[in-house]
């Protein structure tokens, strides 16, 4: 079993739509969570840092499960600047940040 | 303006060399990490280092060499031993390495062995 999941896409939406990613996670003692967004051949930047209350940044909404150990992006009026791959990141160590585990990502595409 | 350069941003190599992924950072940031991306897979951790003179392996270190002789830079040297070392190569570093810092990536190299 991968140690962290994702739906490897792609989503096709139209302008406007709203769009769910999600991640599971395979640690139950995993830290920290994160969403980075990498647009095609460029470096991935973060997007959002999931805490366990759920947080929430203009459009994009994330949400931790930790009893199902998942994580979920949520974009809402999607732009077609938003088309780009997502990568849901999780670091499985106590201190280290050399336990991050990337996902494959997930491509969204958002078409006219 | 802060942030991590490297260079060059395309590189071909013969098969048989070694060759010199260059990394650096102007952000003062203790810990660097170098990452390799394939199509498919997730990011895989090559090497990181945590401070000056000290570095540990990753997951996929084989064929992999690095130092740290200074705080800003963190050069990766692929060797003729990494057998399939066409890839996508990022440098990554954090201010700290609590679990929760963010990581800043550079440009990333693409490295193409003919």
């Amino acid at each position: 079993r991968k140690e962290v999941e994702q739906d490897p896409g792609p989503f096709n939406v139209p302008e406007g739509a709203t769009v769910a990613f999600n991640c599971t996670y395979s640690n139950s003692a995993s830290q920290s969570f994160f969403w980075y967004r990498q647009d095609c051949r460029k470096e991935p930047k973060l997007l959002m840092s999931v805490y366990s209350s759920g947080n929430e940044d203009g459009r994009f909404t994330a949400q931790l499960n930790r009893a199902s150990q998942y994580i979920s992006l949520l974009i809402r009026d999607s732009k077609l600047s938003d088309s780009a791959t997502y990568l849901c990141v999780v670091n499985e160590g106590e201190m280290q940040a050399d336990k991050l585990i990337f996902g494959t990502g997930t491509r969204l595409q958002v078409f006219p | 303006d802060g942030g991590i350069t490297q260079s060059p941003k395309y590189l071909f190599r013969k098969e048989g060399q070694n060759v010199t992924l260059s990394c650096e950072q102007n952000l003062n940031h203790d810990a660097m990490y170098w990452y390799r991306q394939d199509p498919g897979q997730g990011l895989r951790l090559i090497y990181y280092s945590q401070i000056v003179n000290d570095f540990q392996k990753g997951d996929i270190a084989e064929g992999y060499s690095v130092s740290r002789e200074k705080k800003e830079s963190f050069p990766l040297t692929v060797t003729s031993a990494q057998k399939n070392p066409t890839a996508f190569y990022l440098c990554a570093s954090t201010a700290g390495t609590s679990v929760y810092n963010e990581q800043f990536f550079g440009p990333g190299t693409r490295l193409t062995v003919l």
